[in-house]
């Protein structure tokens, strides 16, 4: 099956920092990838679709200045939380398709700002 | 909110009885599918359910879809500890078709 690699697994940034997270499709090419948030115990929320070679396309209420998306290759959309606060700690996913509606998951990314 | 809603929260079950966890969701639909998500990991692909399908088997996997009712139902026969997991369905409809639209989610628990 097509496998999405998400890195870093686990971060742990301060108050004020940028942090970027990497979402790979190793073995298809992905013109489109999703990223996810999930608080604990809770479902996935979609937080924005990412476009390669245009802007990425956010969901109401998500914050475009806050959560930038780059999708500059076929097998690569990062993810960078600008001016990270606690409240933006969770856990981020992103999925990819090689075609179809199936979707294939990154292992995820749990980011902690203290 | 597009969420749909799954039912129950949580299941606790014993290993070797079978585990049915239902989701509801609120519009028209092109696919359902079913998640699986290990505490703190990503997620692993189930089973997907076409709009024109009722009923699909993958192994110990059952899967019923109702589009009259806006409903889905996945039964896991003969459950297994390592079972353990949440469970999610998720639906697409229309535009992209992996752009995903989530239940809240069952947390099946399966004790020895």
């Amino acid at each position: 099956g097509a496998v999405v690699s998400q890195h870093p697994s686990w971060v742990i940034c301060k108050s004020g920092t940028s942090v970027k997270i990497e979402c790979r499709s190793l073995d298809f090419q992905a013109t489109t990838m999703f990223w996810y948030r999930q608080f604990p115990k809770q479902s996935l929320m979609l937080m924005a679709t990412s476009n390669e070679g245009s802007k990425a396309t956010y969901e109401q209420g998500v914050e475009k200045d806050k959560f930038l998306i780059n999708h500059a290759s076929l097998t690569l959309s990062t993810l960078t939380v600008t001016s990270a606060h606690p409240e933006d700690s969770s856990f981020y996913i992103c999925s990819a398709s090689p075609g179809g509606a199936k979707a294939f998951f990154g292992q995820g990314t749990r980011l902690t700002v203290v | 909110s597009q969420q749909g809603e799954e039912d129950p929260q949580a299941l606790s079950i014993q290993e070797g009885e079978n585990a049915t966890m239902n989701c509801s969701y609120k519009t028209s639909i092109n696919n359902l599918q079913w998640y699986r998500q290990n505490s703190g990991r990503g997620l692993v692909h189930l089973i997907l359910i076409r709009s024109n399908e009722r009923e699909k088997h993958s192994g110990r996997l059952r899967v019923t879809l109702d589009t009259s009712k806006k409903s889905s139902s996945l039964l896991i026969t003969a459950s297994r500890a390592a079972d353990t997991a949440s469970y999610f369905c998720a639906t697409d409809w229309g535009g992209t078709a992996s752009k995903l639209t989530f239940g809240t989610g069952t947390r099946l628990q399966v004790t020895l």
